[in-house]
């Protein structure tokens, strides 16, 4: 399953709402999971099952989409959520496939 | 807390091998399926292995098959990746992750928490 995401690189002022996109080759249900990147860290969990927010993760980060269609919204940029951020499926793996990424930065 | 702490990787020459160790804790290990991951420089991610609880089920990317053997030892809480015939497009850093979810393994493979990473480099 190929998994796309748009736009390459998103541009958003501090405060502004961001929204990512990503698309699945075929249906993948909602086993769909999206993960932020900053620089030299390992990637962090966000959400899975296409809208459930991980342990910890601020309320201002939402999930939506089932099927092929997905989004991930940040509500209000902070400083912090200039990063990278990646989608992925596990509905019909191996493989796992990811998404080629989306960078945030600021506007 | 939960933690996953790779090790084991460096410079090595094309053709050569590498074996990755991962080390868990603060989670009962023997509940979860592991998985590789890595990150080429400046790339994207990149799925590499798979393997069960009880290491029942393994699986690869066709990029690897053939050449990279992933195993755990539950006794010690760590998770391998013996790593042969190693190419320069093998270069890159490699993640540990646990499965978020130990409930099912095939439903639930999403990836949380990640180690730090380890790099290889295969380089002449």
């Amino acid at each position: 399953i190929v998994m796309t995401q748009s736009p390459a690189t998103l541009s958003v002022s501090p405060g502004e709402r961001a929204t990512l996109s990503c698309r699945a080759s075929q249906s993948v249900s909602s086993n769909l999971a999206w993960y932020q990147q900053k620089p030299g860290q390992a990637p962090r969990l966000l959400i899975y099952g296409a809208s459930t927010r991980a342990t910890g993760i601020p309320a201002r980060f939402s999930g939506s989409g089932s099927g092929t269609e997905f989004t991930l919204t940040i509500s209000s940029l902070q400083s912090e959520d200039f990063a990278v951020y990646y989608c992925q499926q596990y509905y019909n793996w191996p493989p796992v496939t990811f998404g080629q990424g989306t960078k945030v930065e600021i506007k | 807390e939960v933690q996953l702490v790779e090790s084991g990787g460096g410079l090595v020459k094309p053709g050569g091998s590498l074996r990755l160790s991962c080390a868990s804790s603060g989670f009962t290990f023997t509940s979860y399926s592991m998985n590789w991951v890595r990150q080429a420089p400046g790339k994207g991610l990149e799925w590499v292995s798979s393997i069960s609880s009880s290491s029942s089920y393994i699986y690869y990317a066709d990029s690897v098959k053939g050449r990279f053997t992933i195993s755990r030892d539950n006794a010690r809480n760590s998770v391998y990746l013996q790593m042969n015939s190693l190419r320069a497009e093998d270069t890159a850093v490699y993640y540990c992750a646990r499965q978020g979810d130990s409930s099912a393994y095939y439903s639930n493979n999403w990836f949380d928490p990640w180690g730090q990473g380890t790099l290889v480099t295969v380089s002449s």
